[in-house]
Formats: C-alpha cells, sequence, structure tokens
C-alpha cells in the first residue's frame, strides 16, 4: 500500500465550485505540504502544517485554504474554484529518520489532476 | 530571483550512456540540502538522491551521483547507463531554513528522454 494516499486522483469540475482534496499518509510523518504543479512547471507550495494544531501559508496560498484533521490528514480545500487553479496538485509529508533524526525528505503522494471548466 | 536553475529544459541520451543534469542554486544560507526527484509521465514524485551542504563527499545512490560544487554552487544529477525507464522530468530541489522552518523550492525541470 502507497505511503501517502490522494483522493480524488482526477477531477472535473466547474467555476465557482467548492472543491476539497484529501491527503492520507501512514508514514508517521509529522510534517505536511500542499503543492500545485503546472503544465511544464516546478511545484510550488501553497500550504503547510509541521504539526497537528500548526498551518502556515506558502507562496501560493490565495483561493485555498487547508485543515489539519489528525497527525496523517492534511485536506486542501478550494473554496469557489477558478479555471487558473487547473492544475496537478500534490500532498507531500517528511519527518524523522529511524534514529530520530529530522530528515527535510519530502515523500510525495501520486497527485491529484483538477480541471476547472 | 530564481533560487533554482535548471538551463536544460530537455535532453536526449543513448541507451546504456551516463547523462549529467544541470542544477545551480543561489542561498546565502551556510546550512542547506539539495534534492533530486524524479517525475514519470504517471505524474508521481520520486525521491532519487540528497546532498546536505556539509557533506564531504558526493552523494551517490545506486545509478545515480550527485556532483556537488559548493564554491559553483551546482548539484549536478549523474545517471549511469541510462535506461529506456529513466525517460521522466527531473527537478532539483533545495531545503532552505526559513523564520517558519525548513522549506524545500524546485527548479522548472529536465525533461530527459532515453533513445533505444
Amino acid at each position: 500500500d502507497a505511503d501517502v494516499t490522494q483522493t480524488p486522483r482526477n477531477r472535473i469540475t466547474k467555476t465557482g465550485k467548492r472543491i476539497m482534496l484529501e491527503c492520507s499518509q501512514t508514514k508517521g510523518h509529522d510534517r505536511m505540504y500542499w503543492y500545485r504543479q503546472d503544465p511544464g512547471l516546478g511545484l510550488r507550495l501553497i500550504y503547510y502544517s509541521f504539526d497537528v494544531k500548526d498551518i502556515n501559508k506558502g507562496e501560493i496560498s490565495d483561493g485555498y485554504s487547508v485543515s489539519r484533521q489528525a497527525q496523517a490528514k492534511f485536506s486542501l480545500s478550494l473554496e469557489s474554484a477558478i479555471p487558473n487553479q487547473t492544475a496537478l496538485y500534490f500532498c507531500a509529508t517528511s519527518g524523522k529518520g529511524l534514529a530520530g533524526e529530522r530528515t527535510d525528505t519530502q515523500y510525495f503522494g501520486p497527485g491529484t489532476r483538477l480541471t476547472v471548466l | 530571483a530564481q533560487k533554482i536553475t535548471q538551463t536544460q529544459p530537455g535532453m536526449f541520451v543513448q541507451e546504456k550512456e551516463a547523462v549529467t543534469l544541470d542544477c545551480t542554486y543561489d542561498t546565502s544560507d551556510p546550512s542547506y540540502g539539495l534534492f533530486w526527484y524524479k517525475q514519470p509521465s504517471s505524474g508521481e514524485m520520486i525521491f532519487l538522491i540528497y546532498q546536505g551542504s556539509y557533506d564531504q563527499q558526493n552523494a551517490t545512490e545506486g545509478r545515480y551521483s550527485l556532483n556537488f560544487q559548493k564554491a559553483r554552487k551546482s548539484a549536478n544529477l549523474v545517471i549511469s547507463a541510462s535506461q529506456l525507464g529513466d525517460s521522466a522530468m527531473y527537478f532539483c530541489a533545495m531545503r532552505e531554513r526559513t523564520n517558519a522552518g525548513n522549506m524545500l523550492t524546485f527548479g522548472g525541470g529536465t525533461r530527459l528522454m532515453v533513445k533505444p
């Protein structure tokens, strides 16, 4: 089973609709992230959370909100979707290594392809 | 200003040959980390290799090695003995310390195409 899962994997919606993308992880990591990737480009950070009570805006948070329901769950919402939010969305996690040391390697989910018409 | 630069939007390599993907970075933080990720056509992001700024030796992971030249601020990925399955997008990323914690910044990527 995948360590980081995202649902849905694909979604087509209309302008103005509210959309929620969900992320779950079984890696035991405390830190979770949401990124978006536009065609031909790298990843840009939307929001991140270093623990359940910690939520921070990333580079491009406008038009998005998040909720960290538990250590293993981090959801991204588009309150009123618009066409330029059409993108590939990734959830990622990072945590501690086997010896308890903090590592910064981020492990990604499979992505959610969102199309806003 | 661009913090991570990947100057090769696309590259071809012959199967079984080695290939180098370029990455330069810009930071004033003495403590940083450099990562390479692979994104095949299926879309997932796969972690390949990591190099810390204080690491004395270049990182290696199987057929992947990182040519780390600190003074030149470059962290090129070398793939030896290319395979058809290496065809993918490759992203370089840098971890920097910020007020909010350690964050990753990604480059624009290089598309590698392996020819049979």
